[in-house]
């Protein structure tokens, strides 16, 4: 089965910096894509980012961008510029190639901008 | 902002009571899932259907059971509510594409005293 990890239980940067969100995964598949989703409090989820596994070049959505390594099986996000409205729960999130195509999610990471 | 709905959003129960959890979606995507997160924490699968009249379990053990008599509606109900039962239901749908996100509804948080 796969698995999502994602190890900084809480993250914090200023205003306008650069933050890096860490996760890694676990899989025996070549066929796979990566997503990264924010939910803040209180709100719906939201996909920020999405990353197919047969694509060498890194996804970028304006502020954020990905840091794709297949071979390590790392997926990290950094967001630039942080802004006020970034704070929230980020979600790393793995999804087969076949099947259900079911999300598997990692256990989060806290963002905290301070102004 | 997405066009699925949870209802309700909040609700407060005690032990026992048969509840029924609602989720609409109306871009008439085929794929729908629910998954249980306890706050700040990850989610995990316990519902999801392919389409009308097809269900299956996920991931996680649920108590609860589901239907799917209509492309837009996939309700979650739990027959006799316990205090285990305590966490945000989060329901969500896709159009099925392997790069299809996923659209979430905004959660129903689930008190059992």
């Amino acid at each position: 089965a796969q698995t999502v990890t994602q190890s900084q239980p809480e993250m914090s940067v200023q205003e306008a910096e650069t933050v890096t969100l860490s996760c890694t995964y676990d899989t025996s598949e070549s066929d796979y894509y990566l997503f990264w989703y924010k939910q803040p409090p209180s709100r719906q989820m939201i996909l920020v980012i999405r990353q197919e596994a047969y694509k060498q070049q890194n996804a970028t959505e304006n502020r954020f961008s990905v840091n794709f390594q297949k071979a390590a099986k790392s997926f990290s996000l950094k967001i630039s510029d942080s802004q006020l409205g970034d704070a929230a729960m980020y979600f790393c999130a793995y999804r087969s190639g076949k099947g259900a195509q079911k999300l598997v999610f990692g256990q989060g990471t806290r963002l905290t901008i301070n102004p | 902002e997405a066009d699925i709905y949870q209802t309700p959003r909040y609700l407060v129960i005690g032990t026992g009571k048969k509840i029924t959890l609602e989720c609409s979606q109306t871009m008439g995507h085929d794929k729908m899932y629910w998954y249980q997160q306890d706050p700040g924490m990850e989610l995990h699968l316990i519902h999801y259907s392919y389409g009308v009249n097809s269900t299956e379990k996920g991931d996680l053990s649920s108590e609860s059971t589901v239907s799917r008599i209509r492309t837009e509606h996939f309700p979650l109900t739990l027959e006799s509510a316990r205090p285990s039962h305590t966490s945000q239901y989060l329901c969500a749908s896709t159009r099925g594409t392997n790069t299809g996100e996923l659209f979430f509804g905004e959660g129903s948080r689930l008190t059992v005293l």
